[in-house]
């Protein structure tokens, strides 16, 4: 398997346009995350999906963040408008609870898409 | 209500001594607790992780970590460090569907 694939791998853009930042989560994975991270405040976990549904999005900052999971092997982050604050590495993971009948859990990376607005 | 503090954001060791980032848990039940590292520029990677079976838990590069309820920690150890295992490491909780990450601590390996 090709692992967590996202893309851009870098995307810079101007103030008020819009931003979609993709993931393709490992195949047979139930479970995609979107993180941000930031120097000042580190790594935050901003949603997540469970069998394409959105379970907890408690950490999303604000209505301009929209996140979407169409099917089972392709989620969007969306930034409409984006400010120079939303200035991060955006990272998405899925997971497996259960693999060969052993829990796992195990999150896997992508490799992150550095945003960068101007 | 869940969190995790790792209680140094910067530790330090030279080359071939150990190895020791803390972390402690606060939940309410037994939760599945995970180490990640992050090297710079790239993504998190899973070193090792605690599922309620035995206590101490073998990780990857020769890291393991201890599970002490009564304590509730779950420090990270290494017996020797190696210049590669410099890198920002990552504590986190999990139980149910409630996910919650340190803030980091980065270890810096002295020649």
């Amino acid at each position: 398997d090709a692992g967590v694939i996202q893309s851009p791998r870098h995307e810079v853009t101007e103030m008020g346009q819009e931003v979609t930042l993709r993931c393709k989560p490992i195949s047979g994975h139930d479970y995609l995350f979107w993180y941000r991270q930031t120097m000042m405040r580190g790594l935050e976990l901003l949603i997540y999906f469970n069998n394409n549904v959105p379970i907890d999005d408690s950490g999303m900052p604000e209505d301009r963040f929209s996140a979407k999971m169409p099917n089972a092997s392709f989620s969007t982050l969306k930034i409409q408008p984006s400010e120079p604050r939303d200035s991060a590495v955006y990272f998405c993971a899925s997971s497996s609870k259960w693999d060969r009948g052993k829990w796992a859990d195990t999150q896997y990376f992508g490799p992150g898409t550095r945003l960068t607005v101007l | 209500a869940q969190s995790v503090t790792q209680l140094d954001s910067h530790v330090s060791v030279s080359e071939g001594t150990p190895v020791l980032l803390r972390c402690n848990y606060s939940s309410s039940y037994s939760p599945s607790l995970f180490w990640y590292v992050q090297h710079p520029n790239k993504g998190l990677q899973l070193l090792l992780k605690y599922t309620s079976a035995a206590t101490l838990v073998k990780g990857i590069n020769g890291f393991e970590a201890e599970f002490k309820k009564s304590e509730t920690s779950f420090h990270l150890t290494k017996p020797s460090a190696h210049m590669s295992d410099a890198a920002e490491y990552f504590c986190v909780v999990r139980r149910d569907d409630k996910i919650i990450f340190g803030k980091g601590t980065r270890l810096h390996i002295l020649p």
